[in-house]
């Protein structure tokens, strides 16, 4: 479903708790990226991966971590040190981080804090 | 780093109208600027893009201005639909001089045609 997959669609998670999102494309894209979007505040990016192994912060990167072992698999735990994780949470990638290239999204992943 | 303004947060339009949403950004570097489009429980896709070295760019309904000297660039809708009801975004980045696909988003506008 558009070469990105994202797991779970929903999730709920108690205070204090750490989750992971999975995200993982079959475009052999070299770089992926998380973004968080807000009501009204638009796309906000977590962090991105240029190629494999290899990781940055994004804007909001606190309270959250990521890995990129493999070039196909971006995973982004939440975890119990971001103080709002409530949100819908969007995995994209560009087949390179150089250059103007267009994003392509997963279908999301929506969090929510009991 | 870059900033991006995006007006209006929502807009009505009667079906045939047209659509005029606007943006601004602070880093006079930023050289591409997407447009993606969100329908409700969608994932975003790119409706129209444009580089800093253009001015305007059309497809169709669509198009897209950039006024590099103040800074704004708009897309424009015309002929709307009730299927151009969603909400659009605005991004920028530097990314045609190899600064990368570090985009920086506006905050949206909720467009609703109605008949």
């Amino acid at each position: 479903d558009g070469g990105i997959t994202q797991s779970p669609k929903y999730l709920f998670r108690k205070e204090g708790q750490n989750v992971t999102l999975s995200c993982e494309q079959n475009l052999n894209h070299d770089a992926m990226y998380w973004y968080r979007q807000d009501p009204g505040q638009g796309l906000r990016l977590i962090y991105y991966s240029q190629i494999v192994n290899d990781f940055q912060k994004g804007d909001i990167a606190e309270g959250y971590s990521v890995s990129r072992e493999k070039k196909e698999s971006f995973p982004l735990t939440v975890t119990s040190a971001q103080k709002n994780p409530t949100a819908f949470y969007l995995c994209a990638s560009t087949p390179y981080f150089s250059g103007a290239n267009v994003l392509t999204f997963g279908a999301g992943s929506r969090l929510t804090v009991l | 780093g870059e900033n991006v303004e995006q007006h209006p947060s929502t807009l009505s339009v009667q079906e045939g109208d047209s659509a005029v949403i606007k943006c601004t950004y602070s880093d006079s570097a930023s050289n591409y600027f997407p447009w993606y489009k969100q329908e409700l429980g969608k994932r975003p896709q790119l409706i129209i893009d444009i580089r800093s070295n253009v001015g305007e760019k059309k497809d169709q309904r669509i198009a897209v201005t950039l006024n590099k000297t103040a800074k704004h660039f708009s897309l424009h809708i015309t002929e709307t639909q009730p299927e151009d009801s969603a909400v659009y975004f605005c991004a920028a980045s530097n990314g045609v001089t190899g600064g990368g696909n570090k985009l920086t988003f506006g905050t949206g506008t909720q467009l609703k045609v109605e008949l």
